[in-house]
């Protein structure tokens, strides 16, 4: 009974196309993430979502928009892909305000190679 | 210069051994701390949160000093299970609410 899913977990698809990643929890977080991390394992925010709310919005190329038809679920879609989005997308949850901190708990990424 | 730094590795070190790795933050405003760990091709999984006045979990201390911005994290009797990669993660609330991973520190054990 997996708290974060997304899906797919690898996608091979080639530049120019347009494609998404799908991601739901189950665990009742209000807040939703996309992180990145490339080839140098460096994992970075993408965007986060309030309760259906964009409340951050790192320096993305504005190809990657992401969608969230409820607090639940928090889409990623990319459109015209580019070679550097190759990368491993995790999404994320978490409910701000709980002790100890931010506690997040990630999906089990997606491997999204562009060729 | 990131925002969070740590020595990427990796670390090799045979079972039993014991390693420590250290982690420094630019940004004074950080609040919390904490300790993710990454098995190859799995998601980041919390490992233990970071305490000013230092904290243990079994074979695991983590330490903070907050006058120099660094963290660490000492790990005692290594087991081969131990192998992964070690993110140092801050979270500060400012204009935003958000988690600032370091890029990790690789921990390899060999029997």
């Amino acid at each position: 009974d997996t708290a974060v899913s997304q899906t797919p977990k690898y996608l091979v698809t080639q530049m120019g196309n347009d494609k998404s990643i799908k991601c739901e929890q189950n665990l009742g977080h209000d807040t939703m993430y996309w992180y990145k991390q490339d080839s140098k394992k460096f994992l970075k925010i993408m965007f986060s979502y309030n309760n259906k709310e964009l409340i951050i919005n790192e320096t993305v190329p504005n190809r990657f928009s992401p969608k969230s038809p409820d607090k639940a679920h928090l889409n990623l879609h990319i459109n015209s892909l580019e070679l550097g989005d190759s990368a491993v997308y995790f999404c994320a949850s978490s409910q701000p305000g709980q002790a100890p901190g931010n506690t997040i708990y990630f999906g089990e990424g997606s491997w999204l190679t562009v060729v | 210069r990131k925002e969070v730094e740590q020595d990427p590795g990796p670390f090799n070190v045979p079972e039993g051994a014991t390693v420590a790795f250290n982690c420094t933050y630019s940004n004074s405003a950080s609040q919390s701390f904490f300790w993710y760990r990454q098995d190859c091709r799995k998601e980041p999984k919390l490992l233990m949160s970071v305490y000013s006045s230092g904290n243990e979990d079994g074979r695991f201390t983590a330490q903070l000093n907050r006058a120099s911005q660094y963290i660490s994290l000492l790990i005692r009797d290594s087991k081969l299970s131990d192998s992964a990669t070690y993110l140092c993660v801050v979270f500060r609330m400012d204009s935003s609410y958000k988690l600032i991973f370091g890029s990790g520190t690789r921990l390899l054990v060999r029997p």
